[in-house]
């Protein structure tokens, strides 16, 4: 079982609202990532967690925190996102830590999100 | 910096035939794995097939094949027997353990005609 799942679906929110992204994996695995992609184009690394712990943060603004509460969920807040943050959001995890040479990343199906 | 080269934008291929995606990557590591996603319309990227550096055999799953040349620092991906479900986006993607990132291509979109 490979299974990540991700919610919202969809969601579209106002430059001046807080929302949250959820993901969640059952499969016992120790390291989680969330990435931004944007149409037609390969996923960009956001951050990763190993352990529950952040291990890597690819330079991104301070409107995007995550949150890693404990080993299977993983959560994306956001707050006064600009319209160019609108994108499919990805959510992965495997189960091997974090820089691992057998890590395999598993993706949900993201959350497309519109930011008005 | 590690590279992944997808050239190819664009594919077609009929039902029923072989297709292959070319990929080729520029690394100095000698310990890497390969990955070929898939990512349908419906959006979810999906692990279709790995290769570790190490292994001299050319992976396998079901109709999809790699050619793994690590001289040439190529990883390409046969389709046999392609399918109207096999229409997606697919990239292909790198990481060795000295980097926990996964370095993708391009992505290439395949379509496949009845």
């Amino acid at each position: 079982d490979t299974e990540v799942t991700q919610t919202p679906k969809h969601l579209v929110m106002g430059m001046t609202n807080k929302k949250s992204l959820k993901c969640e994996q059952h499969m016992g695995h120790r390291a989680m990532y969330w990435y931004k992609q944007k149409a037609k184009k390969p996923p960009e690394l956001m951050f990763v967690y190993s352990y529950e712990k952040l291990s890597i943060n690819e330079s991104v603004p301070s409107r995007f925190s995550p949150e890693c509460p404990n080993s299977s969920l993983l959560n994306l807040h956001l707050h006064a996102l600009q319209p160019e943050d609108s994108a499919l959001y990805l959510c992965a995890s495997s189960q091997e830590p974090s820089g691992s040479i057998r890590e395999t990343q598993y993706f949900g199906p993201g959350t497309r999100l519109l930011v008005l | 910096a590690q590279t992944v080269t997808q050239s190819q934008p664009e594919m077609s291929v009929q039902e029923a035939e072989t297709v292959t995606l070319s990929c080729t990557y520029d690394t100095s590591e000698s310990d890497y794995y390969l990955f070929w996603y898939k990512q349908p319309p419906s959006r979810q990227m999906i692990l279709v097939i790995r290769q570790e550096a190490y292994k001299q055999q050319n992976a396998t799953e079901n109709r999809f094949s790699v050619n793994f040349q690590k001289a040439a620092k190529s990883f390409s991906l046969k389709i046999s027997d392609s399918q109207l479900g096999d229409a997606a986006m697919y990239f292909c993607a790198y990481r060795t353990g000295a980097n926990s990132k996964l370095t993708f291509g391009k992505g290439i979109t395949l379509s496949v005609r009845p």
